[in-house]
């Protein structure tokens, strides 16, 4: 019940394209879900999260979709470009600092 | 301001011997973790301290594994007598208690190679 799954692994999208991961959920008490971006030799940084009072929250060209009803949330990103290529973790929290991570989704957008 | 650090960067070591990471969170963070990569892998969450709480140890792998935080600042994850699956990234995370954002900041890892 606490595992976030997350899909797909590996992704491949051309420069322009839209680049979309998902995650599923099963913990319904589970209230923030981040996503984390990681690029090669560093550590994760927080780049988009959001909390079940909304179904979707846009930042420039990322955009998180959230179905609570389907416990399922996803990331979107738009006109996908070569620096964007990195790995993405999807996470979840509830009530505490505590973050359950997804199992990473290697995006490599080319030009 | 200063991020959250990490020492050493790599570390290279052979089976059986004991291992110590440091990390320096961001200062005034009261909550602190420990995370596992292994090579292509997620984030494996290992142990997680909150201010003078008892620590979070649920994720430890084994009694190998240990971790102290002094101060309620810096922490040090101990391995002993480590072993070729001890191989991985090391991650440290800190966190400010009660924000909003729940945010966790991470240092850059100390990669952990046992020959």
């Amino acid at each position: 019940q606490q595992q976030v799954k997350q899909s797909p692994q590996s992704l491949i999208v051309q420069k322009g394209g839209i680049s979309i991961i998902n995650c599923a959920y099963e913990n319904t008490a589970f209230d923030y879900f981040p996503w984390y971006q990681q690029f090669p030799g560093k550590g994760p940084a927080l780049l988009i999260a959001i909390r079940p009072d909304v179904s979707e929250k846009k930042e420039g060209r990322f955009t998180i979709s959230f179905n609570k009803s389907a416990k399922q949330f996803s990331l979107h990103i738009m006109d996908s470009q070569p620096g964007d290529s990195a790995t993405y973790f999807c996470a979840a929290s509830w009530n505490t600092d505590k973050l359950i991570f997804g199992t990473g989704t290697r995006l490599q957008v080319f030009p | 301001g200063a991020g959250v650090s990490q020492s050493p960067s790599n570390k290279v070591t052979e089976k059986g011997k004991d291992v110590e990471l440091r990390c320096d969170p961001i200062s005034g963070h009261t909550a602190l973790y420990w995370y596992r990569q292994s090579l292509g892998q997620g984030l494996e969450f290992l142990i997680y301290f909150q201010g003078n709480s008892a620590p979070d140890k649920s994720g430890l792998p084994s009694d190998r594994f240990s971790a102290e935080r002094t101060g309620g600042s810096v922490s040090t994850l101990t391995i002993q007598r480590t072993q070729q699956e001890d191989s991985a990234v090391y991650l440290c995370a800190s966190s400010e208690q009660g924000a909003i954002s729940n945010e966790q900041f991470f240092g850059p890892g100390t990669r952990l190679t046992v020959l």
